[in-house]
Formats: structure tokens, sequence, C-alpha cells
């Protein structure tokens, strides 16, 4: 069963730079089956999608985050990153990575369903 | 810019029928997932592709999509489906969106 893990500083000081990493556990994020995505959730609010990325480079990013995201593979470590520039305290929340899509039949299918998710860690933008 | 519309509360009697709505323009011509999140967890997908369960979630889920409305039914509501239920979307300009979820709890 693949487990997706989320790692990084809890706490990053105004308009300095927020970095996570999500480890995947089996499998390898490069195979092209799936897309990876980030998405975030503030206390007490609902959920919002950040991006989310592809072995092929594709990225496809939030419009609202576009400017100060970027996402990218470490392929060695089976994992991939986030990191979000200038942040202020809009952007403490709990952050989640998930696996987007699925396989069934030989075929995949990138709908931007979320199967798989980390338990997410929480991130305080705070001096 | 498309939006999805989710009620913030819906009550239920225990072992009665839940239906929670997710409304957009014309959502009947997308695919609508849906998510339950308990308090301190992490989402976990309980219905794909309008009316498709992941494995291990139980037949009391199903799901239905039509005109500018996506519906996910609960049936036979128990107390451990008390969370907060989110619908999504993947639409055609390349975005990811969720609805801003549903508190189910039952009576």
């Amino acid at each position: 069963q693949v487990q997706l893990q989320e790692s990084g500083p809890g706490l990053v000081k105004p308009s300095q730079t927020l970095s996570l990493m999500c480890s995947v556990s089996a499998g390898s994020i490069s195979s092209g089956d799936y897309h990876w995505s980030w998405i975030r959730q503030p206390a007490g609010k609902g959920l919002e999608w950040i991006g989310r990325l592809h072995s092929s480079g594709t990225t496809n990013y939030s419009p609202f985050l576009k400017s100060r995201v970027t996402m990218s593979f470490d392929t060695s470590k089976n994992q991939f990153s986030l990191k979000l520039t200038s942040v202020t305290a809009a952007d403490t929340a709990v952050y989640y990575c998930a696996r987007d899509g699925y396989c069934s039949g030989g075929y995949c299918y990138w709908d931007g369903s979320l199967h798989i998710w980390g338990q997410g860690t929480t991130v305080t933008v705070s001096s | 810019s498309y939006e999805l519309t989710q009620p913030l509360s819906v009550s239920v009697a225990l072992g009665q029928t839940a239906r929670l709505t997710c409304g957009g323009n014309n959502i009947g011509n997308k695919n609508v997932h849906w998510y339950q999140q308990k308090p301190g967890q992490a989402p976990v997908l309980v219905m794909y592709r309008n009316n498709n369960r992941p494995s291990g979630i139980p037949e009391q889920f199903s799901g239905s999509n039509s005109g500018n409305t996506a519906t996910l039914t609960i049936s036979r509501a128990q107390g451990g489906d008390e969370a907060d239920y989110y619908c999504q979307v993947w639409n055609s300009s390349t975005i990811m969106l969720f609805g801003g979820g549903t508190k189910l709890t039952v009576l």
C-alpha cells in the first residue's frame, strides 16, 4: 500500500520561503502513471489546491498562488517538493501531498481524483 | 471563474439517508469527486468520477451528477459518518477546485 509523508519546517518567518517534501513509500514517482499534488487547509477552513506535477515535466498551479509556487521531483529519493516564496501569515495551514489519478485495467486516468493523501504537516508563518 | 457551492451543514437522523449537494454551472458535464474529512485527519476519497466508490468505502455511499447539481448520498447514516465532506472537480482551465465543504451531523 502506497503511503505519502510530508516533511519540512513547522515554522517559517514572514517573507521567507516555505519548503516541503513529500516522500512516496512505494512505486516510482517517475513512472508517469500519476500526477502528484499539494493541497493546503488553514485551520477551521476548507481545502485549497496549490498545484500538481507530472514526471513529464508538466506542472499546473493554482492561479492564486502561481507567482509564488514551484514544484519539482527528486527521483533519486522518490520524493517531490513544494516551494512557496514570500510567505505571509495567510499561508499558515496544514499542507497535504496527494497522489492524483488512478490506474485500472491497464489504463491510467488523470481526472484530478486524489486517491492517496499524506497525513499532513502544519506550517506556521510567524516571526 | 467556476465555483462549487455546498451547504455549510446538513443534519440527518441516525439510520436515515443524508444527501449532500454540490452545485456548479453544468456540473453534470464534469467528473465530481467527494472527500470525507474527520477532525484532525487527512481527507479520504469516498467517491470518484461521480459514482465510483474506492475500495474500502462501504456501499452506503453513492453518488450522482446531473445538470447543475452533484449529490453524495449516505444511506443508513451512522455516527461514524459525521465529518466534513468536500466536493471537487478538475475543470477545463486545468484548475482543481474544491467546494467549501459541508459538515454532516448525525442526530
